[in-house]
């Protein structure tokens, strides 16, 4: 079946530094993809999507990367603050459903 | 206030209890969904209203039922639930057909069965 799944369960970084969140997917035919944010106690954000016929997308402070030939994708933050804790999602659509990753658990140390 | 709200944020219920989960949109979408998110796992994706129609349930047990009387509200309703079914019920509304397909999610109903 399809699946879209990230590669690590946590992840830290010293405040100030880039970080990068990885995510991979199955299904080479999946044209669309978005980064979700989910704080505690609140439901996912939307931070950012891109499209098959793309290779990389910014928005403010995250980039994200889309390689179609390994079917990966990454999400950059630059500069990392402490709001930007959370964990975070790669999701897929298909029909009329969205696959979600188990989500990277993003913490900032100061 | 976000444009997808639900009420109640926590729910406490029993097992021999009915309750029901309340999802507003407010952003003019034609769908909208229920997700359950427990930890550790996945969202897993329970049922999909598009125009008012549900077109996908999960193979979700009885004891969860829909209901979606227009485009901008959907409820779950809730009767004899498991001490399995805590978890965080999301509810999200999309605009199928247009050029913006992201979820849009609310809080989420933070729901334990005793």
């Amino acid at each position: 079946g399809e699946s879209v799944g990230l590669h690590l369960p946590t992840l830290s970084v010293q405040e100030g530094d880039n970080s990068i969140i990885n995510c991979a997917y199955s299904n080479s035919a999946s044209d669309y993809f978005i980064w979700y944010k989910q704080e505690s106690g609140k439901g996912p954000q939307f931070i950012i999507d891109i499209r098959s016929n793309m290779d990389k997308r910014q928005g403010q402070r995250v980039t994200v990367l889309l390689n179609k030939t390994v079917k990966h994708l990454s999400l950059q933050i630059a500069a990392t603050q402490p709001g930007d804790s959370a964990v975070y999602f790669c999701a897929g659509p298909s029909g009329n459903q969205f696959y979600f990753g188990t989500g990277t658990s993003l913490t900032v140390i100061p | 206030e976000t444009g997808v709200t639900q009420t109640p944020r926590h729910l406490v219920m029993g097992m021999t209890n009915k309750k029901s989960l309340k999802c507003e949109q407010h952003l003019g979408h034609n769908a909208m969904y229920w997700y359950k998110q427990s930890a550790k796992k996945p969202l897993e994706l329970m049922f999909v209203y598009s125009l008012e129609e549900r077109v996908e349930n999960n193979s979700v047990p009885s004891r969860f039922s829909p209901e979606c009387p227009n485009s901008s509200h959907l409820f779950l309703h809730l009767h004899t639930l498991q001490p399995e079914d805590s978890a965080l019920y999301l509810c999200a509304s999309s605009q199928v057909g247009g050029e913006e397909e992201k979820l849009f999610f609310g809080s989420g109903t933070q729901l334990s069965v005793l």
